[in-house]
């Protein structure tokens, strides 16, 4: 079975410090791993993924995400944090073997503070 | 722009109502996708379809059933609505047989059983 954790319900960050989200991850096999945001009363958009490659991913907003397979962990990152990054923010995975479906992780909150 | 379309923003039901949630998208995906979003527990996958009359069962189907008689159109049906059901449901599809690629999602629906 694979699943994901995001061991932070909440991240809180001042506007212009860096920001870190993490995730860790538990897959058969190679893993595809995800990023969605959701902003209030919107679905979900996808931020960045990582299938194969170089370990970090660059994606959109400016977030970029480092894949460590010794640690399992695809944590998301950016270098200064904005306001409008205020968000509930999503890692998902899905292994190359067995069913081919995404499982998410329970979200974590990111407030920006001015 | 690839866009996902649900049929309710908001939807009121009794218990024992049967409720059909419809999700069209208009980009030819093959693959189709039902999840419900919780407080603390992130999307959890309810049925997914990689082809027209396909579907599979995903992490939580019980209570749940779905139909996919057209590609673009995939609808999640409550035979016999619960209180337990009251969740915001989140359609989602993507373009590749395999899931590996990006998966779009629509706005949701906010369903509340009475």
């Amino acid at each position: 079975a694979q699943s994901v954790a995001q061991p932070e319900d909440q991240v809180n960050v001042a506007e212009g410090n860096p920001l870190t989200v993490k995730c860790t991850y538990s897959v058969s096999g190679n893993p595809y791993l995800f990023w969605y945001v959701q902003y209030p009363n919107r679905g979900l958009q996808f931020l960045l993924k990582y299938i194969t490659g170089d370990n970090l991913v660059k994606g959109s907003y400016g977030f970029e995400a480092e894949f460590n397979k010794s640690q399992t962990s695809f944590h998301l990152k950016k270098p200064s944090a904005l306001v409008s990054d205020s968000a509930l923010y999503f890692c998902a995975v899905m292994g190359n073997t067995g069913r081919r479906a995404l499982t998410f992780g329970s979200g974590t909150r990111l407030q920006v503070q001015p | 722009d690839v866009k996902v379309t649900q049929s309710s923003r908001y939807l009121v039901k009794r218990t024992g109502e049967k409720v059909f949630l419809e999700c069209v998208q208009d980009m030819d995906h093959e693959n189709m996708f039902w999840y419900r979003q919780d407080p603390g527990l992130g999307l959890r996958l309810i049925y997914f379809s990689y082809d027209v009359k396909m579907k599979e069962k995903g992490d939580i189907p019980e209570g749940y059933s779905v139909s996919r008689e057209k590609k673009e159109r995939f609808s999640l049906i409550l035979e016999s609505a619960s209180t337990n059901q009251t969740s915001m449901y989140l359609c989602a599809s993507s373009p590749l047989a395999g899931g590996t690629d990006t998966q779009y999602f629509g706005p949701g629906t906010r369903l509340t059983v009475l």
